[in-house]
């Protein structure tokens, strides 16, 4: 299966700033993912980016707030704006392996902790 | 909107003793049902899916899960755990009709095993 490589895998943050999350992935996928786990929480997507196309956001997440670039069929970033201590998650890369077989590969996630 | 619904947040056990954990979900239409697990300090790993046929799943590590339509559960089961397989265990749902790879997960079970 695919390898993900995610960064930075934490970090700690003022509030106000901005951190963008990279996603790199061994192999060329068509559909990545980004997911958030608050805490205490179980994992909600935010949104779906495939290359060459804008992202695709879930309800109640917006592209001002959470910016993804996808350049490639290997690699994405997310970026948290503008922080606020409701910010602090785990984000988690997802790339779809078998299209329409159901073969998600998880990152180890970025644990985000805004102060 | 649909919902996915983990009956228990915390399970402690003894090694050897059998593992049920209890997945529900709303959505009346058609869906793809998976079960993850993460161990501590590692990413999440795909335990086993449902998308077809035979409702009595099996995955990897021994574990098994029976989707019942009628009761829109799939529930995961171990008859023998051990203590390895302390980790937290998420139920997730796609329903089909929505996009490939929006997962909606449970709140997960944090299972602790005793030796």
């Amino acid at each position: 299966s695919a390898v993900i490589s995610q960064k930075p895998s934490r970090d700690i943050c003022q509030r106000g700033t901005s951190l963008t999350i990279q996603c790199q992935v061994d192999s060329q996928v068509t559909m990545m993912f980004w997911y958030r786990q608050q805490p205490g929480q179980s994992l909600t997507l935010i949104a779906t980016a495939n290359q060459g196309s804008e992202a695709t956001y879930e309800s109640g997440f917006v592209i001002d707030k959470f910016p993804i670039s996808r350049p490639n069929l290997t690699f994405s970033t997310l970026t948290v704006s503008n922080m606020s201590p409701e910010d602090s998650s785990i984000y988690l890369c997802s790339v779809e392996e078998d299209r329409g077989l159901g073969s998600y590969t998880f990152g180890s996630g970025t644990r985000l902790t805004v102060v | 909107a649909q919902s996915v619904s983990q009956h228990n947040h915390h399970v402690i056990l003894s090694e050897a003793a059998s593992l049920e954990l209890g997945c529900n979900y709303s959505y009346g239409g058609t869906v793809n049902l998976f079960w993850y697990v993460q161990y501590p300090g590692q990413h999440l790993q795909l335990l086993l899916k449902y998308f077809s046929g035979d409702p009595l799943v099996k995955g990897i590590k021994g574990f098994e899960a029976e989707f019942i339509k009628s009761k829109f559960s799939f529930n995961l089961r171990k008859p023998s755990v051990q203590w390895s397989d302390t980790a937290e265990y998420f139920c997730a749902v796609n329903a089909l009709g929505d996009s490939w790879g929006k997962l909606q997960f449970g709140a997960g079970t944090q299972v602790v095993v005793t030796p």
